[in-house]
């Protein structure tokens, strides 16, 4: 069975350009969740979503981040425009079911950095 | 409000030698707890979790973490450390009302030679 799949795994741009980042579930999980991580630190939530609504987004920094989750499969984050306190890894996990259950499963990351 | 401490950013052992990541949490009612584990340039992966079934939880490779709810602890242990458990290590509590899961901040497990 494959995993959950991001791409790209590495971006750099510079500051103000847009970005965006790929993510591919694994098959049949509706849950998608979309993560950010510094360096040292864990995971932080960005936005969850349940089939294609977006069921918890309140972490998501609406005025350059925005997602989206086309017919609940694959989904998408972009970033516009990117700050240099942006550059971060880009997690997206899945997991089969409506509730957070805690059992993840994770992509490898987009590692992005700002110059 | 739940909150969850890893109490070391760094632990090294020798290879061959037990394994402690220590894990306290604060609940307001009996928590659900999770320990994922991070290889570098890896997708997290989970360990491990407490559902308010048996305290002494087994995972994969060899681990295993007690819950005990007079210390509000969740700590990982494994006997007999390997070259390849070398990764960072994170302590999750999941908040009951809306289900959040709420990460410690890791810690990076070293493994001597």
């Amino acid at each position: 069975e494959a995993g959950v799949v991001q791409s790209p795994r590495y971006k750099i741009i510079e500051k103000k350009q847009p970005v965006a980042f790929w993510c591919n579930p694994i098959s049949g999980h509706n849950t998608l969740y979309w993560y950010l991580q510094n360096l040292g630190q864990g995971p932080e939530l960005l936005i969850r979503y349940e089939n294609e609504e977006a069921v918890d987004d309140s972490q998501l920094p609406k005025d350059r981040f925005s997602a989206e989750r086309l017919k609940g499969v694959d989904s998408t984050l972009k970033i516009q425009p990117a700050e240099l306190g942006d550059s971060a890894v880009y997690l997206c996990a899945s997991t089969s079911g409506t509730a957070n259950t805690g059992e993840l499963f994770f992509g490898e990351g987009s590692r992005l950095t700002v110059l | 409000a739940q909150s969850v401490t890893q109490l070391d950013s760094h632990v090294s052992v020798s290879e061959g030698t037990p394994v402690l990541l220590r894990c306290n949490y604060s609940s307001s009612y009996s928590p659900s707890l999770f320990w994922y584990v991070q290889h570098p340039n890896k997708g997290l992966q989970l360990l491990l979790k407490y559902t308010s079934a048996a305290t002494l939880v087994k995972g994969i490779n060899g681990f295993e973490a007690e819950f005990k709810k007079s210390e509000t602890s969740f700590h990982l242990t494994k006997p007999s450390a390997h070259m390849s458990d070398a990764a960072e290590y994170f302590c999750v509590v999941r908040r009951g009302s809306n289900y959040q899961l709420i990460w410690g901040a890791g810690t990076k497990l070293i493994i001597k030679p």
